[in-house]
Formats: C-alpha cells, structure tokens, sequence
C-alpha cells in the first residue's frame, strides 16, 4: 500500500507567478485536502475534495484553487503568488468524506514553495 | 475565533523519563481531539485520538487526557525515547467535515 506522494518537494518562484503542487493520495483514499504550514506554525485546511468537487473550505482566497482526478489525484493551483504564499503544502487523503476519519488522515511529506 | 494553542512551545526532556505536552482549545463544539507528531521534513503522523465524550485514552507509550471544563488536552509520553524528538501538534475536528484545526505545535527535544 503507498502513502501519499507529494510533487514537487521544493520550488521556489517570484511574486506574481502561479504555481500547480500534486498530490498522489493513498491507495484506496477518495478524499483529499490540503494544508498550508508556515514556518514554526500548526497545519492550515485550504480546501477538501470528494468525487471531483469541492467539499468544504478554509479561509483562503480564490486565488488558491484546486482540482480532483478520476484516480483521487488532486493539484493545489495558486495564483498571483504573494510572499506570504511561502510554506510547506500538504495533502492529506482519507477513505470517506463527511464522517470522522482522522486517524486514516494520511499526510504526503508535503511541498516547500518559496516565494521571492 | 476558534483556536487550538499550546502552552509550551519547547519541551526538553530527559530520554526515559515521561513528557507531557499541553494543549488549549477554545471550540467545545468539536467531536474529536487528536495528536500528531511531525518530524523534520515529514507530514504529521496520527499518533491518538479522543472523543468529546472521553477524558483518558491510552495507546502504546501515550495517554491523552481530555479536561473538557477547562479546555484542556495534553499528551503523555512514557519512557520518553530518542525517536520522540519532533513537533507535536494537537488538533480538534468536527465529524461531519474532517477538517483539522491545528494549534500552534510544541518542540519536544529528547536529551541522551
């Protein structure tokens, strides 16, 4: 059974630019969300997908899309990169939208984008 | 708004004896309180959950406890090992949903 694959581990890009991160979720995994990690802080939800669609989102503006594949793999899509973008990304997948599942919540190794 | 923090953002510890590691929340509405743990360049990895409804529960070397009229939540580590050193985090979900809210962290250093 594989874990979650995050691509790719490290990039760095300048304000203004849009930037696509992938995620890989776990075998059998149909849910995937994603968290942005500052530096020295605690995870932040971005959004969560289920069948394709969105199911439910944090605080982030709509510069911060996403999208869901028929194999469950998801993309992070930021736009208009601001300095404030840098920090690590995680996707998490779990086995069922809508019902407890955090201890089947599996983290990929996550994505560091700089922004310069 | 709704946070999860933390008291002590680093903890050094002595390998073998216990860590406690503290955690505040301020939503009594969530379902689940849950610990990760996340080393250097890993994603967090579940270590326990607890439900609301709960105020112990114990795993393999560690011990939640759940202090619902204070808001308080804390980890216990028995027998604190190298392999501990990392930043744990407590987060709360509500079921319907699963998103995480996640504090602040704590740095746990073990000393050989």
């Amino acid at each position: 059974e594989t874990g979650v694959t995050q691509s790719p581990t490290h990039l760095i890009k300048t304000r203004g630019q849009q930037v696509t991160l992938r995620c890989s979720s776990q075998s059998g995994h149909n849910t995937v969300s994603w968290y942005q990690q500052a530096l020295g802080q605690g995870p932040q939800f971005i959004f969560q997908y289920y069948r394709e669609e969105e199911n439910g989102r944090g605080n982030f503006p709509p510069r911060f899309s996403g999208l869901q594949f028929p194999n469950y793999s998801s993309e992070l899509n930021v736009n208009a990169l601001e300095l404030d973008d840098s920090a690590l990304y995680l996707c998490a997948s779990s086995g069922t939208s809508g019902m407890f599942g955090a201890n089947v919540l599996t983290f990929g190794a996550g994505s560091r984008l700089t922004v310069l | 708004g709704e946070s999860v923090g933390l008291h002590l953002p680093t903890l050094s510890v002595q390998e073998g004896d216990n860590s406690i590691i503290n955690c505040a929340y301020s939503n009594s509405a969530s379902d689940y309180f849950i610990w990760y743990k996340q080393e250097s360049g890993k994603g967090p990895q579940f270590i326990i959950d607890i439900r609301s409804n709960m105020d112990k529960r114990q795993g393999q070397r560690v011990t939640v406890l759940l202090n619902k009229t204070v808001k308080h939540l804390s980890l216990q580590i028995a027998a604190t090992q190298p392999g501990d050193s990392a930043v744990y985090f407590c987060a709360e979900v509500k079921a319907a949903g699963n998103k995480l809210t996640f504090g602040g962290g704590t740095r746990v250093l073990v000393k050989p």
